[in-house]
Parts: C-alpha cells; structure tokens; sequence
C-alpha cells in the first residue's frame, strides 16, 4: 500500500492557461475522489468515479473542469482557461466499495496558484 | 443539504491536557462520520470512522463519539502532545450517500511545549 499520490505538488499558471493534475489511488481501490479546498475551509466535493464511470458531479464543476479516470486506475483533472478563483488545493481520495465501512483516503495534493 | 459545523474554530493547550472537539451535522441519516487531521500544506490523514450503528471509536490517545439523535460527534484527544497540533475536520455523508462527505471547516489546534 504505497497511499494516494497526486502529481504535482505545486503548479503556478497564469490566467487563461489549461492545467492537468494527476491522482494515482491505491491500486485495490475502486472509488475515486476530486475535492477542492480553499485557504479556511474544508474541503469541498467535485467528483466521483466508480471504476472508470464517472457518476457524479458537483454544481461546482464548471465547463472548464474535466475529470477522467480512463482504465480505471488513476485519474486527471483538467481545468481550461484558469481564472484566478481557480486558485485552490485540489485534493484526491480513493476507497474500496464496502471496504471499512467507506474509509477515505487522501493524496497530499496539488495546490494551484493561478496569476 | 447536510451542513457540518465545528466548534472551536481554534484551540490552544498546554502540552498534557486532555481535550474535546465538537462536530455537529444536519441531517442525522448517515452512514458513517469520520475525522482527519490536516497539516498546514498536507492532504488529509483519516483518524477515525464511527459507521452509524456505534456510538464511539477509539484509537490510542483519540476516542470519538457519535450521536445521530442529536447530530453531533466530539473527538476526544487524551495527554495532548506538541505533535498533535493541526487542523481537525469532521465530515459526514451527504444525504442518501455513503461516499460524497460534507466537511466543516477544521478545529486548528495547538498544543504548546
């Protein structure tokens, strides 16, 4: 069990430019998770996968936010055309359906800072 | 919609003292509550989860409870130590959802030497 990774760490863009995060969940996990959070707050809710299905979308997953998560392993996050509220940490979670009763867990992150 | 609320929004101790976290929630038709600890920068680290049919968990120096009647959970921290200074934050499912979690803001807690 090598955890959830999330490549970058850190990613300086400038507004108007298309950035790709990439989540690596456990490898036995089936779930995927995209959440977002801000300087104060905790972490809100954009997406999930089961499998490589996405079956749900937050309200806060504008037009410019794709997410993917092709074979079923790991998953990208795309954001077009940044804005400058794009600015966030863009958290990964995965867990096993049925597995301790939903446990998540978290990546360390990807923190976007949008010029 | 579930809404999750902590209180306090910050703490600080001295090293040694046992303490108590507040989490409360709106709807009470939930599967589970968890708690995670968040260092400034980090991802988050799962402390623990109570499934909806316990009243408590306990984990070392952590114990939490649940109570679905009163939507309200605590996280209870033993014999605080400088390394248990972070940000705590409750989460619970959305309604009719066992995976999509509602957070609170955190608890940013310090415990000083």
């Amino acid at each position: 069990d090598t955890g959830v990774s999330q490549d970058p760490r850190h990613k300086i863009t400038k507004r108007g430019q298309n950035v790709t995060f990439r989540c690596d969940p456990i490898s036995e996990h089936n779930r995927l998770y995209w959440y977002r959070q801000t300087l104060g707050q905790g972490p809100e809710f954009l997406t999930y996968f089961q499998n490589e299905a996405q079956l749900e979308k937050s309200r806060l997953l504008s037009d410019r936010f794709s997410a993917e998560r092709p074979k079923g392993s790991f998953s990208t996050l795309e954001i077009q055309r940044t804005e400058q509220g794009d600015s966030a940490m863009y958290l990964c979670a995965s867990s096993l359906n049925g597995q301790d009763n939903e446990k998540l867990f978290f990546g360390s992150g990807t923190q976007l800072s949008v010029l | 919609k579930q809404e999750v609320t902590q209180i306090p929004a910050a703490l600080s101790v001295p090293e040694g003292e046992n303490l108590v976290l507040n989490c409360s929630f709106t709807d009470s038709a939930i599967y589970n509550l968890q708690w995670f600890r968040q260092d400034p920068g980090k991802g988050l680290t799962s402390l623990l989860l109570i499934q909806s049919s316990q009243r408590e968990q306990t984990s070392g120096r952590l114990n939490a409870s649940l109570d679905k009647s009163s939507g309200r959970s605590t996280l209870y921290i033993a014999a605080s130590q400088p390394g248990d200074s972070a940000t705590y934050l409750c989460a619970a499912p959305a309604l009719g959802s066992n995976y999509k979690l509602t957070f609170g803001k955190g608890t940013l807690l310090t415990v000083n030497p």
